[in-house]
């Protein structure tokens, strides 16, 4: 069974500020990666996903995949209040780590 | 945007009752899922479907059956309800595996039992 681990577990960032999620993962055999984002109190939603090693970027979001290390990664640029939210990762798609909750504050 | 409906959306239930979760979802999507969110264990796949009339057991299925009548619904059984599966339950829908398609939850069904 994946063992994923995210990292931090909190965060407290300024409106503007860049912020950064980890995600580390077990399974060397993992292909698909997803982050979701879920608003509190309601569904989570996927947010991006990357299928193979390197960047991808989509507006002030940037997914980092490095399959090596078993580490993928989140980067919000500018971040907004609207941004607040738990950031689940999900490599190879089912199973997710427990999560980072983002507070952003204006 | 894909479609997935939980009913009913909050319950309070009886310590040995039985409770019946239900989704049902209109985007013509072959899998199906149930998961399980708690504070200190995040998302937990309990059961899932590939095909209707068939089900399959995920991470957590101890306590719980699950049900595939049709494409569009599916649903998730305590046939004995315990305190320790007070939680949010999510359906969800995907086109295809999960590992590779993009997961479209419901909104979830807070389950209380006391």
């Amino acid at each position: 069974q994946q063992n994923v681990q995210q990292s931090p577990e909190s965060l407290i960032v300024p409106e503007g500020a860049r912020t950064s999620l980890n995600c580390t993962f077990s399974d060397s055999a993992s292909q698909y990666f997803w982050w979701y984002r879920q608003h509190s109190g309601k569904a989570p939603k996927a947010l991006m996903s990357i299928f193979s090693n390197g960047e991808k970027e989509e507006g002030r979001f940037t997914i980092h995949l490095n399959k090596a290390s078993l580490h993928f990664s989140l980067h919000i640029r500018d971040s907004q209040p609207s941004d607040s939210a738990l950031y689940l990762c999900a490599p190879q798609g089912l199973t997710f780590g427990l999560g980072t909750r983002v507070s952003v504050f204006p | 945007e894909a479609a997935v409906t939980q009913s009913p959306r909050s319950k309070v239930a009886v310590t040995g009752g039985k409770v019946t979760l239900s989704c049902h979802q209109t985007n013509n999507h072959d899998y199906m899922y149930w998961y399980r969110q708690d504070t200190g264990h995040g998302l937990r796949l309990i059961h899932y479907s590939y095909v209707a009339d068939s089900t399959e057991k995920g991470d957590i299925p101890d306590g719980y059956k699950a049900s595939r009548p049709s494409q569009e619904n599916f649903s998730l059984i305590l046939e004995l309800a315990s305190l320790s599966q007070t939680a949010v339950y999510f359906c969800a829908s995907s086109p295809g595996q999960g590992v590779t398609g993009q997961l479209y939850f419901g909104e979830g069904s807070k389950l209380t039992v006391l």
